[in-house]
């Protein structure tokens, strides 16, 4: 089974600032996806981002960037202009084939 | 657009009672999960299926079938349900592999068993 660790079960962030979430993740394949999904207090599973693993370009979605280190394994999230809508649990993923793996889970709290 | 669709959102259940979990998909995607979350354990595969009348076990199967008799439904049941199966259950589909999006998912079922 493959594995997905996110180190953080916790972080805290002022509004306004910037917050990195950590991911690694352990695979075989050598065509994959990885994922960052928030889930808000509704529950809802959102899909913040999206990387293609044979695209060295980190990806993008305005104020939501992720590092990918394809070597290490890494894929780390970061927020920007981190706002009081953010807060929020963020899972990382990675796909085997056409399933995902998701990481525990990160709790991110926005301080006003 | 409905999207994907879960009943029911709350169910308490007794020890040893029976249920059925629906998903509804109206997407005409080919695949369709069960997970289930667990506080500090992410979202565990229960079971997926990648097309009409199949299904394949996933992470955590025991004690679950799944069933998936029309392409947009795909139905996770429990025969006998233990307090272990407290969780918060989500089903999900994808159209394909190719360009893998990832899942849209549905809101979710909180499942207390007592």
């Amino acid at each position: 089974a493959q594995t997905v660790t996110q180190s953080q079960p916790e972080m805290s962030v002022q509004e306004a600032e910037t917050v990195t979430l950590s991911c690694t993740y352990d695979t075989s394949e050598s065509d994959y996806y990885l994922f960052w999904y928030k889930q808000p207090p509704s529950r809802q599973m959102i899909l913040v981002i999206r990387q293609e693993a044979y695209k060295q370009q980190n990806a993008t979605e305005n104020r939501f960037s992720v590092n990918f280190q394809k070597a290490a394994k890494s894929f780390s999230l970061k927020i920007s202009d981190s706002q009081l809508g953010d807060a929020a649990m963020y899972f990382c993923a990675s796909s085997n084939d056409y399933k995902l793996s998701f990481g525990a889970g990160t709790t991110v709290t926005v301080r006003a | 657009n409905a999207g994907v669709t879960q009943t029911p959102k709350f169910r308490v259940l007794k020890t040893g009672q029976s249920m059925t979990l629906l998903c509804a998909q109206d997407m005409n995607h080919e695949y369709m999960y069960w997970y289930r979350q667990d506080p500090g354990m992410g979202l565990r595969l229960i079971h997926y299926s990648v097309g009409e009348g199949t299904t394949a076990k996933g992470e955590v199967p025991d004690g679950y079938n799944v069933s998936r008799l029309k392409k947009q439904n795909f139905l996770l049941g429990l025969e006998s349900a233990a307090p272990s199966q407290t969780s918060v259950y989500f089903c999900a589909s994808s159209p394909d592999r190719i360009n893998f999006y990832g899942y849209t998912f549905g809101s979710g079922t909180r499942l207390t068993v007592v």
